[in-house]
């Protein structure tokens, strides 16, 4: 079965400064696609980066930048330079032909 | 605009009362679906479809029912809502291609539902 976990339930971060979600998941497959969705307080569910994992190199996508090891299962988030508008829940998201499957979500706060 | 659209946003309804909650897409996207949002369990797959007249069940489908008539167009229907059942609903669309088919998804605006 597929699974995603999300380790951190609330994080936060110092405006300005950098912060990394951590993400695991578990998969028999080669081939899928990762996510990091952001859901802000107006509960608008917004793709922040997407990886797939037949590529070696890790996208990026202005301040956001993901940390994709495939051996380790594992596909954090780091956000540079973080803003007040970066607060949110961000999920991290897994899919492979029809299934999608979420982690449960890491709070982020940014602190003035 | 490119968007998913559902309705009613709000809803508060009673146990038994079946409800439909309309999802609509103009994008022309084959891949559908419908999640659950509960605190702490994240977003929870209820049904899919993958096209027209094609629908699947997902981890949580239990109490609940769709359709695929058309492309644009996935309701979802509750039969017999239940409290459990009170939660935040997504619909989202999708492109389908690629080496793992389902692409990004688009979200709908979600529909808080209550059922008393």
């Amino acid at each position: 079965a597929q699974t995603v976990t999300q380790s951190q339930p609330e994080m936060s971060v110092q405006e300005a400064e950098t912060v990394t979600l951590s993400c695991t998941y578990d998969t028999s497959e080669s081939d899928y696609y990762l996510f990091w969705y952001k859901q802000p307080p107006s509960r608008q569910m917004i793709l922040v980066i997407r990886q797939e994992a037949y590529k070696q190199q890790n996208a990026t996508e202005n301040r956001f930048s993901v940390n994709f090891q495939k051996a380790a299962k594992s596909f954090s988030l780091k956000i540079s330079d973080s803003q007040l508008g970066d607060a949110a829940m961000y999920f991290c998201a897994l899919n492979r032909d029809d299934k999608i499957i979420f982690g449960k979500g890491t709070r982020l706060h940014i602190l003035p | 605009e490119a968007q998913v659209t559902q309705n009613p946003r709000y809803l508060i309804t009673v146990t038994g009362k079946k409800l439909t909650v309309t999802c609509s897409q103009n994008m022309n996207h084959e891949y559908m679906s419908w999640y659950r949002q509960d605190p702490g369990l994240g977003l929870r797959q209820i049904y899919y479809s993958m096209n027209v007249e094609v629908t699947d069940k997902g981890d949580v489908p239990e109490g609940y029912k769709v359709s695929r008539k058309e492309k644009r167009n996935f309701p979802l229907i509750l039969e017999s809502p239940s409290p459990n059942q009170t939660s935040l609903y997504f619909c989202a669309s999708s492109p389908v291609g690629g080496l793992a088919y389902v692409n990004e998804q688009f979200f709908g605006p979600g529909t808080r539902l209550t059922v008393l």
